[in-house]
């Protein structure tokens, strides 16, 4: 099916451990991001990439790793899961910059524990 | 860098009032404007967006939004309400000049209908 999915929907991990959350698209958009949503933040935006290869930081980036070898996908890594990375990850693309829409997927919610 | 502020972290209204949320961007240059709207449980789903083409954008489920440069403002109205239109709305921001890449998001308004 075409479209933007995540996964894990949900995932519980413990402090320290690494943990990855991948995220896929099948229209071959340029763009992709990563946000992460907190009660009273908003969306707040980790990383995003413009093409295979090319990634860069957003708001929020400390702590986590994000790689693009695929123009379709674009796992973010937790490389040692801390307790105020609980949150809600929403992964998002767009076929270009400037005023194109973002499609978003349905969410990681992570626990850490 | 471009930033938008949204006025007002809950509102409520009564089903069939005007709705209207408050939206303010932060840009020396008109950038690119949009509306998103999250249904509990889901993600982000676009309900309109401002191209410079027209200052008054009509999105999906009647809402609107009206561009006013000289508030830097895009707030979205909706003249009557309904139950269905409870959810949060974000406001967002992607530059015309560079950044133009990042799609930046406010902190939201949770939308209340009471019957």
């Amino acid at each position: 099916d075409a479209g933007i999915t995540q996964s894990p929907r949900y995932k519980i991990t413990e402090t320290g451990r690494q943990v990855t959350l991948m995220c896929h698209q099948t229209w071959s958009h340029s763009y992709m991001f990563w946000y992460r949503q907190d009660l009273g933040h908003g969306l707040r935006l980790i990383y995003y990439s413009a093409a295979a290869d090319i990634t860069d930081k957003g708001e929020v980036p400390d702590g986590y790793v994000v790689s693009r070898s695929k123009t379709e996908n674009f796992p973010l890594t937790l490389e040692s899961a801390t307790r105020s990375q609980t949150s809600v990850y929403f992964c998002a693309s767009r076929y270009d910059r400037g005023n194109t829409e973002a499609f978003f997927g349905q969410g990681t919610r992570l626990t850490v524990v | 860098a471009q930033s938008v502020t949204q006025l007002g972290s809950h509102v409520s209204v009564s089903e069939g009032a005007l709705v209207l949320l408050r939206c303010n961007y932060s840009s020396s240059v008109p950038p690119y404007l949009f509306w998103y709207v999250q249904y509990p449980n889901q993600g982000l789903q676009l309900l309109l967006k401002y191209t410079s083409a027209a200052t008054l954008v009509k999105g999906i489920n009647g809402f609107e939004a009206e561009f006013k440069k000289s508030e830097t403002s895009f707030h979205l109205t909706k003249p009557s309400a309904h139950m269905s239109d409870a959810a949060e709305y974000f406001c967002a921001v992607s530059g015309t000049q560079g950044g133009s890449e990042k799609l930046v998001f406010g902190k939201g308004t949770k939308l209340t209908v009471n019957p």
